[in-house]
């Protein structure tokens, strides 16, 4: 069965360093998705990708945060200085379309952890 | 800003009991979906139901809509120990695609 593919699993930095995460999504899947999960609440949307194109990252924290899907397939999330407050998991998840009822698939999410 | 807001935070139940969990949302929605996360996993798909729909079965989950309270439920029936996880309902409004979720019920079944 596809799955969407996370890496790394763990990381674990101190702050003001720079971190990557790496998201390879369902084959065929247009629609990329990066979420921010603090423990105990919700996911939050950080951005949204339409093939290459950010389509939404409104939530996205410009100053330290960055994205990108250079060929509209696997993507990268990046944060550079890492901060305290950054801890969290970092769950990417894809789905087929652009439908407002498109199932989203998730990976198993990167839990980083800043010291 | 978290769109929903699961009720109640945690339950705790024994096998074969039902579980039921509740959803409360703001703003008008497309639709509404359930996700269920083991613990430090990503989030599973359960169901989505649309904003013209008002009950939908799956397997031993059913859930209710109720957009006139802007209120969902979900029902596990006969639960089992692996239905221990985290459920989250999402909802997904008429402009946008993205999933806003609330806090979540964390549902702990004991054998």
């Amino acid at each position: 069965e596809a799955e969407v593919a996370q890496s790394p699993r763990y990381k674990i930095t101190e702050k003001s360093q720079a971190v990557a995460f790496w998201c390879d999504p369902i084959s065929g899947h247009a629609t990329l998705y990066w979420y921010r999960q603090i423990l105990g609440q919700g996911p939050e949307l950080l951005v949204q990708f339409q093939d290459e194109s950010v389509v939404d990252d409104s939530q996205l924290p410009k100053d330290r945060f960055s994205a990108e899907r250079l060929k509209g397939v696997d993507s990268t999330l990046k944060i550079q200085p890492a901060e305290l407050g950054d801890s969290a998991m970092y769950l990417c998840a894809s789905s087929s379309g652009v439908g407002i009822n498109n199932e989203q698939f998730f990976g198993p999410g990167t839990r980083l952890t800043v010291l | 800003s978290q769109q929903g807001e699961e009720d109640p935070q945690a339950l705790s139940i024994q096998e074969g009991e039902n579980a039921t969990m509740n959803c409360s949302y703001k703003t008008s929605i497309n639709n509404l979906q359930w996700y269920r996360q083991n613990s430090g996993r990503g989030l599973v798909h359960l169901i989505l139901i649309r904003s013209n729909e008002r009950e939908k079965h799956s397997g031993r989950l059913r859930v209710t809509l109720d957009t006139s309270k802007k209120s969902s439920s979900l029902l596990i029936t006969a639960s089992r120990a692996a239905d221990t996880a985290s459920y989250f309902c999402a909802t997904v409004s008429n402009s946008g695609y993205a999933l806003n979720f609330g806090k979540g019920t964390s549902l702990l079944v004991t054998p």
